[in-house]
């Protein structure tokens, strides 16, 4: 089946490491997006990408950076991690076109903790 | 600023008693609206859209303009419901979140 996956699942790093965190995805989707997820607040979009060479910042892109290796690759790097970034990270895909931009598709999560 | 409101972190209902998840939308123009679930320990995934004006596992929303409102309701609970609810709502390129509503499904 056509999916989307991430890695690591789990990380526990510390303050000042550089953090990276892989997404692929097998749905041909040009659309990728990162969220995180924290109890009490929701999703919150980081960063997205509709296409290898667009990238663009979401609400909180402060402290993360992305890179779109590929139509099928997004990842999200976190280049000196501080303790509230400790967070749920999800990657999404979308269609560009049509009518179904609006649902996307979510990898498990990546359990992030810094500590 | 587009903005999606769940008043309601937590949600507790015995089975077969109805359930409404409220949502609030703050939006220019029209977004498209959404609800997402979450069940424990599986990915999130879309429950039901609001062009499509349909029902999925007995959950249904409806758009109401006048108050900005999707709130996401089914008639008889189910234990299985038990999950986390996200509204969302698609503009400007982007989906937007709220916060979520933790619905729970005693016996």
């Amino acid at each position: 089946d056509a999916d989307v996956t991430q890695t690591p699942r789990n990380r526990i790093t510390k303050t000042g490491k550089r953090i990276m965190l892989e997404c692929s995805q097998t749905k041909g989707h040009d659309r990728m997006y990162w969220y995180r997820q924290d109890p009490g607040l929701g999703l919150r979009l980081i960063y997205y990408s509709f296409d290898v060479k667009d990238i663009n910042k979401g609400e909180i892109s402060d402290g993360y950076s992305v890179s779109r290796q590929a139509q099928a690759k997004f990842s999200l790097s976190l280049e000196s991690a501080i303790p509230n970034q400790t967070a749920l990270y999800f990657c999404a895909t979308s269609q560009q076109r049509g009518t179904n931009t609006g649902e996307l598709f979510f990898g498990e999560g990546s359990r992030l903790t810094v500590l | 600023a587009q903005r999606v409101t769940q008043p309601e972190k937590l949600l507790s209902v015995f089975k077969g008693a109805p359930v409404e998840l409220k949502c609030n939308y703050s939006y220019s123009g029209s977004p498209e609206l959404f609800w997402y679930v979450q069940y424990s320990r599986q990915r999130l995934q879309l429950l039901l859209r609001h062009i499509s004006r349909e029902s999925i596992k007995g959950f249904t929303a409806d758009l109401n303009k006048g108050e900005t409102s999707f709130h996401l309701k089914k008639p008889f609970a189910q234990e299985e419901d038990s999950a986390m609810y996200y509204c969302a709502a698609y503009g400007y390129s982007t989906l937007t979140f709220g916060k979520g509503t933790m619905l729970l499904v005693s016996p």
